[in-house]
């Protein structure tokens, strides 16, 4: 699977749009990218997924290059309650015995203030 | 509440002594994982399963780690002769078994434990 690389911590107003960075410049032809989240105490959360088109769903958009060396995670109104780390992972969804386990690095923080 | 469920969600034990953790899937998902989180760290790979056949281990998972799915249901995480630094939060995750798989994991809560 594809190493990714994001942010430490960012921060973003209330309301205001929260773009959230990845650089996954190894990644392979067939693998996705996914993004989850983990609210402080609770367990991490799917977002969002794709593979080389932009998505969209009712929690936010994912932003991918036409190379598909980086992506970008778009909350479109944040909210007090979207303050959590943030985890962008690269892998494939099957792929003999990992059977897509996830690989989760260290993630963004984002906080969002008042 | 149809999610993933852990239990408990907290646990304080000795050093030394054994605990076991229990996860219970979404019904009818037909994988199971589990990973291991530790302060600022995110969740580490454990093990998988699909349905009762553990299929991967991570080396993280060393001989005193045990899990085991009997019947594809529930399954069990256990941890013998814990020491200090197997205080972590325990992470159980499932997701569906289908050739057109997106490997959405759904997460529960966790158990934290804490080895004194």
């Amino acid at each position: 699977d594809a190493k990714t690389t994001q942010p430490t911590s960012m921060d973003c107003a209330e309301g205001r749009a929260a773009n959230l960075p990845c650089n996954h410049s190894t990644i392979s032809g067939n693998e996705y990218v996914y993004w989850y989240r983990q609210i402080h105490s609770q367990g991490p959360q799917y977002i969002i997924h794709g593979l080389k088109n932009n998505e969209t769903n009712e929690m936010a958009s994912l932003i991918i290059t036409e190379d598909r060396k980086s992506s970008t995670l778009i909350l479109p109104h944040a909210t007090l309650r979207d303050t959590a780390v943030y985890y962008c992972i690269a892998l494939l969804p099957d792929r003999g015995s990992t059977l897509g386990r996830l690989y989760f690095g260290r993630g963004t923080q984002l906080t969002v203030w008042p | 509440d149809t999610g993933v469920s852990q239990n408990p969600r907290h646990k304080i034990t000795k050093r030394g002594q054994n605990v076991t953790f229990r996860c219970d899937p979404i019904s009818e998902h037909n994988r199971l994982y589990w990973y291991r989180q530790t302060l600022g760290q995110g969740p580490e790979f454990l093990t998988y399963f699909q349905n009762e056949a553990q299929l991967e281990k991570s080396r993280l998972l060393s001989d005193r780690f045990s899990a085991e799915r009997p019947k594809g249901s529930f399954s069990t995480l256990e941890i013998q002769r814990t020491e200090q630094g197997d205080s972590a939060m325990y992470l159980c995750a499932s997701s569906q078994g289908a050739l057109l798989a997106k490997n959405i994991q759904y997460f529960g809560a966790g158990t934290r434990l804490s080895v004194l």
